[in-house]
């Protein structure tokens, strides 16, 4: 069975800085491409960005409200997937959801919340 | 302002079919598959449609997608008390190399 579980969400101050953090299990994670969708409270999805398989270079991509303050990483000696978030904006307050697809979300976690208040 | 566009609710009763359209550009829709989510209240998304109409083990087959041009959509048949959700449809986008959402459509049964 797949799973994605996030962890490191929170409360951080504008300006602050959050690191994100994804297990997954259930699937060859060194073959996937993985996500980051993000929903703030009411509101629709949002894909945040990509980070592809090794085999396929490994390389990502970052939607353009966060690119330059948000970084994805993965380890996939642990199964991991990481989102750095720096600069952090009272606008990123969101639940951010793991997923895990090529090209598009087929997996999604639980997802976990941060909230950026002063 | 979502780059695919959904109408944001629908409704019906029970046993009724409701269709969610979703439009977008050749960079998106035009040219990629389309994926639909089914978000219920307090929950994270879970997929129910990929690659334009195939649907994953477990999603009844009252869900049906198609695609058209620019354009796709989500049928629902048989609408039933449990299909009460927000219905999300995604698409890569080749023009801005990210993947790209509708805004969502509340599905409401009377």
């Amino acid at each position: 069975e797949v799973q994605l579980v996030e962890s490191g969400g929170g409360l951080v101050k504008p300006g602050g800085s959050l690191r994100l953090s994804c297990a997954a299990s259930g699937f060859t994670f060194s073959n996937a491409w993985m996500s980051w969708v993000r929903q703030a409270p009411g509101k629709g999805l949002e894909w945040v960005g990509r980070i592809k398989s090794k085999p396929d270079g490994g390389t990502t991509a970052y939607a353009a409200p966060v690119k330059g303050r948000f970084t994805i990483s993965r380890d996939d000696s642990k199964n991991t997937l990481y989102l750095q978030m720096n600069s952090l904006k009272t606008e990123d307050t969101a639940v951010y959801y793991c997923t895990a697809g090529n090209p598009v979300a087929v997996y999604w976690g639980q997802g976990t919340l941060v909230t950026v208040s002063s | 302002q979502s780059v695919l566009t959904q109408p944001p609710s629908a409704s019906g009763t029970p046993g009724q079919r409701v269709t969610i359209s979703c439009s977008g550009s050749s960079s998106n829709i035009g040219s990629n598959y389309v994926y639909w989510y089914q978000q219920l209240p307090g929950t994270a998304p879970k997929l129910l449609i990929y690659r334009n109409n195939q649907r994953p083990s477990g999603v009844p087959d009252r869900f049906s997608g198609s695609k058209s041009g620019t354009s796709a959509s989500l049928a629902i048949s048989g609408l039933r008390s449990e299909d009460e959700a927000d219905y999300y449809c995604a698409a890569w986008d080749d023009s801005l190399s990210g993947a790209v959402f509708g805004g969502g459509t509340q599905v409401t049964v009377l």
